[in-house]
């Protein structure tokens, strides 16, 4: 079965660069979840996006913005980076007619 | 005081060897209950979706919910080796989906 697909795996950039994180979910999914996973922590629900509007926001910095596409992937941006901001970085899909959601293997970003 | 409160562990058991993961909450609100299971570094791979009291089996996984305790609990049965990972519950928490995350428990199999 198809699973949510996120790009890049890995990711290394500099203090103050800017990092665009791309998921695409489970076809036939019409909602995307954004968590961010820091060492030994919990997911943090970031943002979300129903039917390619924003339709909930977590603890997501003003540094960072989303956005859902006309074929329902879609990228987190991230700017002017902090050492803080290294973490893993999921993706989750779900269907709006279930609450089940379907995570990707997740983005790993480094910030040096 | 987190919303969702889970042990960290770890939690050590020989092989074959019954699984008990528990997770507690305190917003009566919460309706619709997942257990994932996180291997290093990779995503949370859902195992378990609930949505009413009692219990719920599936292969080796029994998920058993009681909203009255708010408690939440998920048995692995004939444990193996591989299913050494963290498993984590979750709960929707508000109409859009969000999920609240429990701390996770480590779980190690060992032969």
């Amino acid at each position: 079965a198809a699973g949510v697909i996120q790009s890049p795996r890995h990711l290394i950039k500099e203090k103050r660069e800017t990092a665009t994180l791309k998921c695409y979910p489970i076809p036939r999914h019409d909602t995307v979840y954004w968590y961010q996973q820091g060492p030994g922590q919990d997911p943090q629900f970031l943002i979300s996006f129903y039917e390619k509007m924003q339709s909930d926001k977590g603890s997501i910095p003003d540094r960072f913005s989303a956005q859902q596409f006309s074929d329902y992937h879609s990228e987190l941006n991230m700017s002017s980076l902090e050492l803080g901001d290294s973490a893993l970085y999921f993706c989750a899909s779900s269907s709006s007619d279930r609450n089940e959601q379907f995570f990707g293997p997740g983005t790993r970003l480094t910030v040096l | 005081q987190k919303e969702v409160e889970q042990d960290p562990g770890p939690l050590s058991v020989p092989e074959g060897a019954i699984v008990s993961l528990n997770c507690t909450y305190s917003n009566s609100a919460f309706q619709y209950f997942m257990w994932y299971r996180q291997y290093s570094r990779k995503g949370p791979e859902l195992l378990m979706y609930t949505y009413s009291s009692g219990n719920k089996e599936d292969g080796r996984f029994t998920a058993q919910v009681d909203k009255s305790s708010k408690y939440i609990s998920l048995f692995i049965r004939d444990s193996q080796p591989s299913d050494s990972a963290t498993y984590l519950c979750a709960m929707v928490v508000d109409s859009w989906g969000k999920l609240q995350f429990g701390a996770g428990t480590q779980v190690v199999v060992t032969p």
